[in-house]
């Protein structure tokens, strides 16, 4: 497709479970971003690949957030052992350069409901 | 660290109304700034940018200037539509410290009524 892909749209699943929300970025954008949206705010950032590699993940909450983008394209949030807390919209979003001038393009994001 | 901070809503508009929307920032070195908009139902999209200090950005009658001496990138419309009904991000991105993360404010909803 033209626009960056998430899947699922929407996740429910119960405390404590494993989770993966997946991203398919825009054709040949190499850097890729994950971000989390709690109701009422603005986008939180979790993590950024460029390429293959994460370049800033720096974002990320604790270590049962990991994200992995092994071939350069695709990419996956892993979630584990959900906490009701984790519920939120994350958002995709991918960019064609690099530096601080290039339009991010943001995928409709998936939302995560924890029981 | 850098940060935005903008102006809280909700912010509730008649329609041909002047649209401003406050946002200022705190960073290292010189970031781009950005507006982003969602509308219902959307992802989130960007509505215009400014990459150095005096630049204006500007699309669909939107218009946003970039005060490096005030640390400030205010929206502004002279004349809102219906259409305009959408939350409106501020953010800036900068290369400072090696991250090219966009950093984002909290939003402001605004409701444009006919």
């Amino acid at each position: 497709g033209a626009g960056v892909s998430q899947t699922p749209s929407n996740k429910v699943t119960e405390k404590g479970k494993y989770v993966e929300l997946r991203c398919d970025p825009i054709s040949g954008h190499t850097a890729l971003y994950w971000y989390r949206q709690s109701l009422g705010q603005g986008p939180e950032f979790l993590i950024y690949f460029q390429g293959t590699g994460a370049a800033d993940d720096s974002g990320l909450p604790n270590d049962r957030f990991f994200a992995v983008r092994p071939e350069g394209s695709v990419s996956t949030l892993k979630i584990q052992r959900t906490e009701r807390g984790d519920s939120a919209v994350y958002l995709c979003a991918s960019s064609s350069s690099g530096g601080a001038v290039g339009e991010l393009f943001f995928g409709e994001g998936s939302r995560l409901t924890v029981l | 660290g850098n940060s935005v901070t903008q102006m809280e809503g909700p912010v509730t508009l008649s329609e041909e109304a002047f649209l401003t929307i406050n946002c200022t920032y705190t960073a290292t070195g010189y970031p781009s700034l950005f507006w982003y908009v969602q509308y219902p139902g959307e992802g989130l999209q960007l509505l215009l940018k400014a990459t150095k200090a005096d630049d204006k950005g500007s699309n669909k009658g939107f218009e946003a200037t970039y005060r490096k001496e005030t640390t400030s990138f205010h929206l502004e419309k002279g004349s809102v539509q219906v259409s305009d009904s959408a939350v409106y991000f501020c953010a800036l991105r900068s290369t400072q410290g090696g991250s090219e993360k966009l950093v984002f404010g909290k939003g402001t909803k605004l409701t444009v009524n006919p």
